[in-house]
């Protein structure tokens, strides 16, 4: 059951531009969405997450941009470089429970 | 402060057989949770542990279980396995008061 629906699959990007990544969920109760980065070989890595009262957060080059109406929330990286290049995956959960739903994943690639 | 400990890291079955994997979770977290990767069906939930008792369980066959021990370390079996049981197997430690999941390293199954 796909709760979450994640776009694009990949992603090629110049160094210095600025990849977006989408995500969709369905589930009007999950209040938690994180923001994971994996590379090859690693678990993944949570980079940012944010709650459904605020619209955006920013952390370093990482921006989470979220739409609760249209239940879409989406990832910016500034100024990307190369060391970016890895897999994203989007996630969404609800209450204190860990059963979190992911997206199918963005492989970025940035090219110097 | 330790990450997500998980053990073996990688290892090979062949069909039929079962195995065990384990997880140290991040001192002071008391919930832990596995995760099957595969490059097909993605990041999918199997269950939840929080202090010693399994919270949540995802779409997945008796074949998998868990346990969590008094000291929040957890273990996961897989019995009779199938060819379809390879993946990367992940462990995610949860903080309570955030809702954050930080994941380990990963076991990577090969079954023969």
């Amino acid at each position: 059951q796909q709760q979450v629906k994640q776009s694009p699959q990949s992603l090629i990007v110049q160094k210095g531009g600025i990849p977006i990544i989408n995500c969709a969920y369905e589930n009007t109760a999950f209040d938690y969405f994180p923001w994971y980065q994996q590379f090859p070989g690693k678990g993944p890595a949570l980079l940012i997450a944010i709650r459904p009262d605020v619209s955006e957060k920013k952390e370093g080059r990482f921006t989470i941009s979220f739409n609760k109406s249209a239940k879409q929330f989406s990832l910016h990286i500034m100024d990307s470089q190369p060391g970016d290049s890895a897999t994203y995956f989007c996630a969404a959960k609800s209450g204190n429970n860990n059963d979190m739903r992911f997206g199918a994943g963005t492989r970025l690639t940035v090219k110097p | 402060k330790a990450g997500v400990t998980q053990t073996p890291r990688y290892l090979i079955k062949t069909r039929g057989q079962q195995v065990t994997l384990s997880c140290s979770p991040i001192s002071g977290h008391r919930s832990v949770s596995w995760y099957q990767q595969t490059p097909g069906q993605g990041l999918q939930f199997l269950f939840e542990y929080f202090s010693e008792t399994q919270r949540n369980k995802g779409n997945f066959p008796g074949r998998f279980s868990g346990r969590q021990f008094s000291n929040s370390r957890s273990e996961m079996n897989v019995s009779t396995l199938e060819l379809g049981d390879s993946a990367l197997y992940l462990c995610a430690s949860g903080r309570q008061d955030t809702g954050e999941l930080f994941f380990g390293e990963g076991s990577r199954l090969t079954v023969l």
